[in-house]
């Protein structure tokens, strides 16, 4: 059974850099899919930060790519999430996941989400 | 980008009732669609694919239609366990994806 796990601060300062790690067990990130971020702001709808393919291809929300970083750690079998330049506006739920591309183009694991606040 | 128009925003319903939410694409989709369901602290959870496909082990009275710009997902008969948030969510340009709104569903 696959599994993935956010990991990181809840709070994080204005202007400063969020970092989520997501570990992930029952699967190898090295094959075929795209793991990726989701982020949910309290009270509000679900929006899709970007993506990495286990070939260490990106793909970012247009609009936030200039602050997004997302990487892989294959030694760790985890991926992990830089936002810089936060404000309020990033405060949310921060769910990691896994999106198949095979012919089920769908999101089918989620991490349990974190909540991560931005303030001072 | 891609944008998706879902309503309506929130819905109240009698056990029974048989509910219907749409979800408009700003661009052709194809059949490029998503439905998944929401409960309060959880992750969301997948229910239809590919606009109509029933996931394994969604109960049946769970079902979605159309192609194209115009989207429905019904419940055909409410259930008090469907008390939830539904999103409708596109992929045509894996892996960018695009969420509706959202709706949310209570009892009346």
């Amino acid at each position: 059974q696959v599994q993935l796990q956010e990991s990181g601060p809840g709070l994080v300062k204005p202007s400063e850099t969020l970092s989520l790690t997501c570990g992930v067990s029952g699967h190898s990130i090295s094959t075929g899919y795209y793991w990726g971020w989701i982020r949910q702001p309290p009270g509000k709808g679900l929006e899709w930060i970007g993506s990495i393919y286990h070939t260490g291809s990106t793909y970012y929300n247009p609009s936030l790519k200039s602050r997004v970083t997302i990487s892989l750690d294959t030694s760790k079998n985890q991926f992990s999430l830089k936002l810089t330049f936060v404000t309020a506006a990033d405060t949310a739920v921060y769910y990691c996941a896994r999106q198949r591309r095979d012919g089920y183009n769908y999101v089918d694991y989620w991490g349990q989400g974190t909540l991560v606040t931005v303030s001072s | 980008d891609i944008q998706m128009t879902q309503s309506p925003s929130s819905l109240s319903a009698s056990v029974g009732d048989r509910v219907t939410i749409t979800c408009q694409a700003s661009q052709d989709i194809s059949n490029y669609l998503n439905w998944y369901q929401q409960k309060p602290g959880k992750a969301p959870k997948l229910l239809i694919y590919d606009a109509s496909n029933l996931e394994t082990g969604v109960p049946s009275r769970f079902s979605g239609s159309g192609s194209g710009t115009d989207f429905t997902f019904t419940i055909s008969s409410l259930q008090p366990e469907d008390i939830a948030t539904y999103y409708c969510q596109q992929y045509d340009n894996l892996p960018l994806i695009t969420f509706g709104q959202g709706t949310r569903l209570e009892i009346k």
